[in-house]
């Protein structure tokens, strides 16, 4: 059974910084491209960005780039996503997925606030 | 503004069909599959539908998705109170190098 869970959210505040992390069981991790995508209270689904196999290319959402990156461990069967200067508006729920988003986790709560 | 576009609401009484639609451009449904994903409240999205109209193992065939041209649409057929919930279209945009969702249908079982 494939598994995704997330971890790593809470309260951080305004330019801070907070690491998520994914860990993955039930099928072989280093053979798919992974995502998280976002979903701030309320609103839709935005994706954040995604990783090769490898780990080889990275893509991100403009809304992102130069403060969050993606990275991956196969040897851990996990996938990480380092966030740098937090906003208020990053406040969201965060989900870990796999490839064309076949299976999602159940995300994790990241609230960004003084 | 989402890059993909959805229709905020849509509704229907049970054993009706529904159609929810997406719109989008050249650079993203228009050269790339479309998938398709409903979330319930305080859950995880779930996938629906991959490659523009092929469901998963687990997936009821009254879901239904097809594409032509820049738009996609999904089809729901005899419709149920449990297919309530939010409805995303999805496609990899080749412009922006980036994923794009839809901002979701609200779909109600009235």
């Amino acid at each position: 059974e494939v598994q995704l869970v997330e971890s790593g959210g809470g309260l951080v505040q305004p330019g801070g910084s907070l690491r998520l992390s994914c860990a993955a069981s039930g099928f072989t991790f280093s053979s798919y491209w992974l995502q998280w995508v976002r979903q701030a209270p309320g609103k839709g689904l935005e994706w954040v960005a995604n990783i090769k196999q490898d780990g080889s290319e990275k893509h991100y959402a403009d809304s992102v780039k130069g403060r969050f990156v993606i990275s991956r461990d196969n040897a851990k069967n996990s996938l990480y996503l380092q966030m740098n200067s937090l906003r208020a508006e990053d406040t969201a729920v965060y989900y870990c997925a796999r490839a064309y988003f076949d299976f999602w986790g159940q995300g994790t709560l990241v609230t960004v606030s003084s | 503004q989402s890059v993909l576009t959805q229709s905020p609401s849509a509704s229907g009484t049970p054993g009706q069909r529904v159609t929810i639609s997406c719109s989008g451009s050249s650079s993203n449904i228009g050269r790339n599959v479309v998938s398709w994903y409903h979330q319930l409240p305080g859950t995880a999205p779930k996938l629906l539908i991959y490659g523009n109209s092929q469901r998963p193992s687990g997936v009821p065939d009254r879901f239904s998705g097809s594409k032509s041209g820049t738009s996609a649409s999904l089809a729901i057929s005899g419709l149920q109170s449990e297919d309530e919930g939010d409805f995303y279209c999805a496609a990899w945009d080749d412009s922006l190098s980036a994923w794009v969702f839809g901002g979701g249908t609200k779909l109600t079982v009235l």
